[in-house]
């Protein structure tokens, strides 16, 4: 069964400075690559997605992020963070052809950004 | 937009009784979901449905059930609440266009206490 790592459950970083928030999948089978980002108290919305094509994703807010098929992972990146990106993000990942898309999350990464 | 609604938003209950949790949408999707988030879990899947009374069950659907009678309403029901299912319960539900995949659009969530 498909599985999510994100190894950093929490990442602190100044205001403009760049981040990497890392995402790494079990399976090297053909997948859907998402991330999520959830503002305290309210649903989880979408920040970018991997379908197919080009490795590199560029999402919304600045965001972007990489699918790397040889080490299965899928970090999404920011060059320069603002106070607003306090958040938590959530990698999720969805097995290519599989009839029912259910996605498989990571347990989150709580992004603190301070002046 | 998706147009999910979940209902209520906030509520509290007693351990041992009975509670249903409503999922409503407005643009006739066929895959509909029901996750519980909790800290340091991300998001599970406790159920998900593939049409008018078509559910199976998720990774942690014991204590729950679904129903599905209608396209645009999933509820969720637990059946004899405990303290363990003190969480917040996000519906979601799966967005495709033109047969590409677009991966899932949530609602707000409903906050539950079990006391």
């Amino acid at each position: 069964a498909q599985s999510v790592t994100q190894l950093d459950s929490q990442v602190p970083v100044f205001e403009e400075a760049p981040v990497e928030l890392r995402c790494n999948y079990s399976s090297s089978v053909s997948v859907y690559l998402f991330w999520y980002v959830q503002y305290p108290n309210q649903g989880l919305q979408l920040l970018l997605k991997y379908l197919s094509g080009s490795t590199l994703v560029k999402g919304i807010n600045g965001f972007e992020a990489e699918f790397n098929k040889s080490q299965t992972s899928f970090h999404l990146r920011k060059p320069s963070v603002h106070i607003s990106d306090t958040a938590e993000y959530f990698c999720a990942v969805s097995d290519k052809g599989t009839s029912f898309q259910k996605l498989v999350f990571g347990t989150g990464t709580r992004l603190l950004v301070s002046p | 937009d998706a147009g999910i609604t979940q209902s209520p938003r906030h509520k509290v209950t007693e351990t041992g009784t009975p509670v249903t949790l409503r999922c409503h949408q407005t643009e006739n999707h066929r895959y509909m979901y029901w996750y519980r988030q909790d800290p340091g879990h991300g998001l599970r899947l406790i159920h998900y449905s593939y049409g008018v009374k078509d559910t199976d069950k998720g990774e942690v659907s014991d204590g729950y059930s679904v129903s599905r009678s209608k396209t645009e309403d999933f509820l969720l029901t637990l059946e004899s609440a405990t303290s363990s299912q003190t969480s917040v319960y996000f519906c979601a539900i799966s967005e495709s266009k033109t047969g590409e995949y677009y991966g899932y659009t949530f609602g707000s969530g409903t906050r539950l206490t079990v006391v």
